[in-house]
């Protein structure tokens, strides 16, 4: 059964702080890590990371996998309020695309 | 575009009622998924179409069925509503080969 743990479970900062957060997976057929931030409603997708090594970036977010060790970690650098959420790692199946979802780690950015 | 659309937004039953959730997509999406989100849980795949006339159970399938009416519209039935069916639900669509799936803004049922 694939399996997919997030850490931590919840955090709380102050505006201007650096987040780290990190994805920890075992599953049988991975094709992809992906990435999501769940604010109140739906979760809205950030990252899609298939390769070891290689970061993806937008704005102040940024994401890296480490397919030996089998984790991702997701950084918000210099955090504002609107960046409080929770935020979903997933895995993609490569047999038939099915998304294994991490439980989330819920971020408070306060001010 | 709409996006995935999804209704009600939020809905009470009692136990032992039945009702049916919507879902559509004006995305062209080959792939739909319902998820249930509970607390501590995070998303888990209830059934899923990987294309028009097909549905496939995910790994929390006891309870519902599914109806893929055409390629825009995925529906979920609840025949016998139980309190532990009390959960956000929330429809998704991808294309294929797609990696990321797109979420609907969920329905939150609570069943008495």
């Amino acid at each position: 059964e694939d399996k997919v743990v997030q850490s931590p479970l919840s955090l709380v900062v102050h505006e201007g702080d650096t987040v780290t957060l990190n994805c920890s997976y075992e599953v049988t057929n991975f094709r992809s890590l992906l990435w999501y931030k769940q604010e109140k409603k739906a979760p809205t997708f950030l990252f899609m990371l298939t390769s070891s090594g290689i970061e993806k970036k937008s704005g102040r977010l940024s994401s890296i996998l480490d397919k030996k060790e089998l984790f991702s970690i997701l950084n918000i650098t210099a955090t504002q309020t609107g960046d409080s959420a929770v935020y979903l790692c997933a895995v993609v199946n490569t047999n038939d695309y099915k998304l294994s979802f991490g439980a989330g780690t819920t971020v408070t950015v306060r001010a | 575009n709409a996006g995935v659309t999804q209704t009600p937004k939020f809905q009470v039953l009692k136990t032992g009622q039945s009702m049916t959730l919507q879902c559509a997509q004006d995305m062209n999406h080959n792939s739909m998924y319902w998820y249930r989100q509970d607390p501590g849980m995070g998303l888990r795949l209830i059934y899923y179409s990987a294309s028009e006339g097909t549905t496939d159970k995910g790994e929390v399938p006891n309870g519902y069925n599914v109806s893929r009416l055409n390629k825009r519209e995925f529906s979920l039935r609840l025949e016998s509503a139980a309190p532990s069916q009390t959960s956000v639900y929330f429809c998704a669509g991808a294309w294929t080969g797609a990696n990321e799936q797109f979420f609907g803004p969920g329905t939150r049922l609570t069943v008495l």
